[in-house]
């Protein structure tokens, strides 16, 4: 039982590429989430998934778009990225609310 | 804004039970408060969740204030293992408890 599954684990980009973090998970859950964590700091949501078929906007959702592609899965892209965007991605899924999450072990994504 | 205010840092002896507190006092009728915990970078982990009543499992206990606006989560015989940051949520209103912030949490360490 994989749990929640991110590729890749690491990436370095320069600043205007682009580029998609993958999560899916197998646990049949209905939601998904995409969180930022900079450096000492909480975690702060990006975007999540009620279920599937339906996307909605965090508290720093600006440069990100999302995809649910499927039950299992949620992306997140970053169409032009910025050194403000480095950071470590985590994504998580649940039940549904107010279930707990289960997290990912984590993007750790480096703008140059 | 976080709905939550924990102390930055506590400490506490190996064995002995581990009492961090949390203040939401702006807390909701319906809404759940969470915990989780996150070692070094890795994924936050769920412990434990509740609405009004106290709550055990295997990991911890979750103490509620009869007003709820505060709770207590209980390590009852610490470990070495436990030290982490400890995250105490709730979701923001009238998101369907989907959107949550963490803050910057509590940081635990256990002394041998």
């Amino acid at each position: 039982n994989a749990g929640v599954t991110q590729t890749p684990k690491f990436q370095v980009l320069k600043t205007g590429q682009s580029m998609t973090l993958q999560c899916a998970q197998d646990m049949n859950h209905n939601s998904m989430y995409w969180y930022r964590q900079d450096p000492g700091m909480g975690l702060r949501l990006i975007y999540y998934s009620a279920s599937e078929g339906t996307t909605d906007k965090g508290e720093v959702p600006n440069g990100y778009n999302v995809s649910r592609l499927n039950k299992r899965e949620f992306s997140l892209r970053l169409e032009s990225a910025a050194p403000s965007q480095t950071s470590v991605y985590f994504c998580a899924s649940s039940l549904t609310a107010p279930y707990g999450y289960t997290f990912g072990s984590g993007t750790r994504l480096t703008v140059v | 804004d976080a709905k939550t205010t924990q102390p930055p840092s506590m400490d506490c002896a190996e064995g002995r039970a581990a009492n961090l507190p949390c203040n939401h006092s702006t807390i909701s009728g319906n809404e759940y408060v969470y915990w989780y915990r996150q070692i070094h970078s890795q994924g936050p982990q769920y412990i434990i969740h509740g609405l009004k009543n106290n709550e055990t499992n295997e990991m911890a206990s979750l103490i509620i204030t009869e007003d709820r606006k505060s709770s207590t989560l209980i390590l009852p015989h610490a470990t070495l293992r436990d030290t982490a940051v400890y995250y105490c949520i709730v979701p923001l209103e009238n998101t369907g408890g989907f959107k949550t912030i963490f803050g910057a949490g509590t940081r635990l360490f256990v002394k041998a």
